[in-house]
């Protein structure tokens, strides 16, 4: 289909890691992200990564991208209580970004 | 980091009245904004595409003449609901392109703002 695919829900203990998944549908998007929702705020761009590359390593963030299987995954290390947020996988098509609907991270005491 | 400001963040009206909102780059130019409109529990859907200086592209299914979009300057898109219906309330949010960086074609997000429609 058009859309770009998420699971709605992750729940993770304090803690553990935490693996967001997303399926994208253009092969030819050059940049695809990684944005955060806090409850009540506008998105912010945790992280992206270029089509070239399969790997991205921001501090307790690791992106990884398998560009034949179109799929994108978020792993954040160490998860803490302030990850709880939405987070948003978005393509770069020709005519802007696409997000998915968003996977809400819940974090476990 | 460039930073998306947006107002106001809560606005509570009658239903008839029109409420704008505003959405400033305050550290970049931008001669492309965008608006969203986020359900609760949803992705964001794009209402319109601003471009400074000329006419917004709105998405199929948005009607121009209800949301009132002006991009008069490279800091300042605008979005007017007009006549404001309680299905009109919702969490809009603005983004905006930053004209100096576009190779990666990251957006900045405002902050949204929530408008309830009594």
């Amino acid at each position: 289909g058009e859309d770009v695919e998420q699971s709605l829900f992750l729940s993770v203990r304090e803690g553990d890691s935490s693996v967001i998944n997303c399926t994208y549908t253009d092969s030819s998007s050059t940049y695809l992200y990684w944005y955060k929702q806090e409850p009540g705020a506008g998105l912010q761009l945790l992280t992206y990564i270029f089509s070239n590359m399969d790997m991205k390593q921001d501090q307790r963030l690791t992106v990884l991208l398998n560009k034949k299987d179109k799929h994108l995954s978020l792993r954040i290390a160490d998860t803490q209580t302030g990850d709880s947020a939405i987070y948003f996988c978005a393509e770069k098509r020709a005519d802007g970004l696409t997000f998915g609907k968003g996977t809400h991270l819940i974090i476990q005491p | 980091g460039a930073v998306v400001s947006q107002h106001p963040s809560r606005v509570i009206c009658k239903s008839g009245t029109s409420v704008k909102i505003e959405c400033r780059s305050l550290d970049f130019q931008a001669t492309t904004m965008f608006w969203y409109r986020q359900f609760p529990k949803q992705s964001l859907m794009l209402m319109a595409t601003s471009n400074e200086g000329s006419k917004a592209t709105y998405e199929q299914g948005v009607e121009k003449d209800k949301f009132l979009i002006n991009h008069a300057s490279l800091t300042l898109s605008t979005l007017t609901v007009t006549s404001a219906h309680p299905e009109d309330s919702s969490f809009y949010i603005c983004s905006a392109r930053d004209t100096g960086r576009t190779g990666t074609g990251e957006l900045f997000f405002g902050e949204g703002s929530r408008l309830t429609v009594l």
